[in-house]
């Protein structure tokens, strides 16, 4: 299983709701990531967790918080987004101690109403 | 920091044609990994290739080759027998291995592809 799942596809909200994405992989990696990313533009690194820690934060605002329950899911909380924030999330998983690739899942389009 | 530089923005290629898409870096590292991704417009992002810095030999996947310049620091793909499936935004990235960096992707721009029939 070579899979990230990332539950919801789509997400609308708005400025004053709370909402959670969720990413899931069962490949065994200890490595998970969030990534920001715009039309047409790179994506942006978000938050690494490595073994479960916060590894990387990139300075990402408070209104987004990461959690990482166990080696398997990542989840990030959602909270008075600004219209700015619409934009794919993408999800990704590696391993750690080797040097592999990231896998990515297929993205949660959120739109900040 | 490193840098990743993709000078063209747009590509385009016949149906069965080869084309070549460039990349650049920068880094003072000596050890690092090298990813050709693939985003079509289902913005899934799709591993390509891989290279690793220790290696000389240029990586391959079927119709997919890197030509692996360790000293200038370049790093160009070559999609052969081009097909209307190849069409996508390619992105190339630099893996760091050292520090406080390790495991970050460094991502270029990306390059547009389009696929004539």
């Amino acid at each position: 299983d070579t899979e990230v799942t990332q539950t919801p596809k789509h997400l609308v909200m708005g400025m004053t709701n709370k909402k959670s994405l969720k990413c899931e992989q069962h490949m065994g990696h200890r490595a998970m990531y969030w990534y920001k990313q715009k039309a047409k533009k790179p994506p942006e690194l978000m938050f690494v967790y490595s073994y479960e820690k916060l590894s990387i934060n990139e300075s990402v605002p408070s209104r987004f918080s990461p959690e990482c329950p166990n080696s398997s899911l990542l989840n990030l909380h959602l909270h008075a987004l600004q219209p700015e924030d619409s934009a794919l999330y993408l999800c990704a998983s590696s391993h750690w101690d080797t040097s592999y690739e990231q896998y990515f899942g297929p993205g949660t389009r959120l739109t900040v109403t | 920091a490193q840098t990743v530089t993709q000078s063209q923005p747009e590509m385009s290629v016949q149906e069965a044609e080869t084309v070549t898409l460039s990349c650049t870096y920068d880094t003072s590292e000596s050890d690092y990994y090298l990813f050709w991704y693939k985003q079509p417009p289902s913005r899934q992002m799709i591993l390509v290739i891989r290279q690793e810095a220790y290696k000389q030999q240029n990586a391959t996947e079927n119709r997919f080759s890197v030509n692996f310049q360790k000293a200038a620091k370049s790093f160009s793909l070559k999609i052969s027998d081009s097909q209307l499936g190849d069409a996508a935004m390619y992105f190339c990235a630099y893996r760091s291995e050292g520090g406080s960096t390790l495991g970050r992707l460094y991502f270029g721009r990306g390059t547009q592809l389009t696929v004539w029939p």
